[in-house]
């Protein structure tokens, strides 16, 4: 149960793009769809923002994207915005019932 | 709408026992599986425990094995984790989170602080 790999931190300008890199495993990452995005302002909740690799769960703007290749999942924020300032986690399914997320990358707005 | 409401957080003694309920609303309950995520002060997320819908299947992480157990009453709609032999490493907020493989609704969180 190794926690997944990402940056500690990125930082991009207003309406420039930033991609956040996740890296696991061939048993996690890399053998299933069920890849997650998590958003988590300064004190508040984790909110959901990209499920099953790449899809949008209702209300997310389509400024948020994500992928994977390989062991390799990521997430792009296109046109960052002020608001985007938060932490973001991946999370996999890791088979038999176990979930494992990322270390977080700290996103700043400049 | 769909609402998940954390309780039960408090101060407890090294060894002490806790239990965590999560209060739910605005879903058929028992048609989701449902989990436990913790986040230590200061640190990233940590997934905990997960219970599949009818209750009768239930996964830990190895750092909770054998102390905590996730429960639920799809009568009432409520979550639960009992927490047994606490150490001072499981000071954290703990989340609930609805649905098996998305965690597409969080509640608030309830702070667990296990200090002597």
């Amino acid at each position: 149960q190794s926690a997944l790999t990402q940056p500690r931190s990125v930082s991009g300008s207003p309406g420039q793009s930033v991609t956040i890199s996740c890296t696991g495993t061939s048993s996690d990452v890399g053998h299933y769809i069920f890849v997650s995005w998590f958003q988590q302002p300064p004190g508040k909740a984790p909110k959901l923002i990209i499920y099953d690799v790449s899809q949008r769960p209702s209300g997310v703007p389509d400024r948020f994207s994500g992928s994977k290749s390989g062991n390799t999942a990521s997430l792009t924020i296109s046109g960052l915005q002020a608001e985007d300032e938060a932490d973001y986690y991946c999370c996999s399914y890791a088979g038999n019932y176990i979930w494992v997320f990322g270390g977080g990358t700290k996103v700043t707005v400049l | 709408q769909v609402q998940l409401v954390e309780s039960g957080g408090t101060v407890v003694p090294p060894g002490g026992s806790l239990r965590l309920s999560c209060a739910t609303s605005g879903f058929t309950f028992s048609s989701y599986g449902l989990h436990w995520v913790r986040q230590a002060p200061g640190k990233g997320l940590e997934w905990v425990a997960f219970v599949r819908y009818d209750g009768d299947n239930k996964f830990y992480a190895d750092s909770v094995k054998g102390r905590f157990t996730i429960s639920r009453d799809n009568s009432k709609g409520t979550l639960y984790l009992q927490m047994d032999s606490l150490r001072l490493e499981d000071t954290a907020v703990y989340y609930c989170a609805k649905d098996q493989f998305r965690l597409d609704y969080w509640g608030q969180g309830t702070l667990v602080a296990v200090s002597s």
